[in-house]
Parts: C-alpha cells; structure tokens; sequence
C-alpha cells in the first residue's frame, strides 16, 4: 500500500526550531518528488514547498513565507522527506501534510501533523 | 488571496449536479492542462479526485468529472450524495514561479 506517514508536531515556543518528518512505503520513494502543505485552523490549503527528486536535481522549492525559515530535505535511503522549520512564528500554527508531488498534482497524502506555535 | 479564485460556497440537493469553478490567468490554467482537485472531509487529509483537467484517479467516482474553459477550470459533481459535503481544492501548474503550483481558496460544498 502507498503512504506517507508524518511526525514530529506538537507545541513549541515562538522563536524555537522544529523537524516534521514524512516516511514513506509502498513505492520507490526515491523517484518522486515530495511536497508540504499547511492549513491553519479553519483555512485553506497552503503550499510549503516541495523537494524535486534526485534526477531533477534533488532540489527544494519554498514559498515566500517560508524562504528563509523552512528548509526541506530528504533521505532517499530511508524514504523520508523532512521539513526543518527555524524561527518559528504563531501564524505558522497549522496541521501540516506531506503529500507525493507528481506532475505537478499530489496523488498520495499522510494523515497530516499537528504544529502549534505558542508561548 | 489565493492565486486562483474559487467560490466560498456552493449547495445542492441529493440528486442533483453542481459545478464549481476555479478561476485563473493565462500562466496557469489558461495555457496548460495541469488543474488538479482535491477533496477534503472535515478533519481528513485532502484526496486528489481529479488530475490534468479532467482524468480520475483509479477508485474515484465517474460522478466527478473536470473540465477547463479558457483561464476557469471547473469540477462538476452529478447525482450529489450526503457524502459529497466536502471542502473542494483546485490547483494548477504555474509557469509564473519556481514553485511550480498555485493553489484555489477552497469551496465549501453543503448538500441539502
């Protein structure tokens, strides 16, 4: 079965760090790129950014609000995707999802990690 | 302000058919047939039901069909069910930024 399993979310400072996880099974992680979205409480969808596959240069996009704090990588060894988000901020609050990003559509989605930013 | 532009919220009866639409420009539903929607149950994870304008992935119902007119894109839903209350997401490919993608506000589908 093809999934993708987020963690790492829970309650953190404003100011601190935090590395969301997204393991993957069921395919060969290594040939897709992999891409994060948010939705705040009560909000839409928001695109993070994704990471391109080795192939297409294994290279990671981020939104401009974003650039600069988050960082997303991965392991293809492991078939994990990770987002690494510094100076976090309380309008960062949202669950965030973990989704395989294939010609430009996300086919396969993870159940989705709850961060919430708060003092 | 999300880069393309969908009703909040549209309704119909059990039975029924409903479309919505997903407004955009030239640089991206416009010129290319990369428009995809999600569907989102309250507290679930979105699921992708419709890819590259108009094709269903595999387990998804006939019921959801896609369509694109010049810059709108549009999802219709036939024969609307109870279970089709749903929030409805579309998103295209963009030319205008690396990030490739941009995405609809969402569209709040209430079956009466």
């Amino acid at each position: 079965e093809v999934q993708l399993v987020e963690s790492g979310g829970g309650l953190v400072q404003p100011g601190r760090s935090l590395t969301l996880s997204c393991t993957a099974s069921g395919f060969t992680f290594g040939d897709y790129a992999l891409s994060w979205v948010r939705q705040a409480p009560g909000k839409g969808l928001e695109w993070v950014g994704f990471i391109r596959s080795k192939i297409n240069g294994g290279t990671p996009e981020n939104a401009a609000s974003v650039k600069g704090r988050f960082i997303i990588s991965r392991d293809d060894s492991n078939s994990i995707a990770y987002l690494h988000m510094n100076s976090l901020k309380t309008e960062d609050t949202a669950m965030y999802y973990c989704a395989r990003y294939h010609f430009y559509s996300m086919d396969v989605w993870g159940k989705g990690t709850t961060v919430t930013v708060s003092s | 302000q999300s880069a393309l532009t969908q009703p909040a919220s549209v309704s119909g009866s059990p039975g029924q058919s409903i479309t919505i639409s997903c407004t955009g420009t030239s640089s991206d539903v416009g010129d290319y047939n990369y428009v995809s929607w999600y569907q989102q149950h309250p507290g679930k994870a979105p699921t992708l039901i419709i890819y590259d304008v108009s094709n269903r992935p595999s387990g998804v119902s006939n019921r959801f069909s896609g369509s694109k007119s010049g810059n709108t894109a549009s999802l219709t839903i036939s024969g609307l069910q109870a279970e089709d209350e749903a929030d409805y997401y579309c998103i295209s490919y963009t030319s205008s930024s690396t990030l490739e993608v941009v995405f609809g506000g969402g569209t709040k589908l209430t079956v009466l």
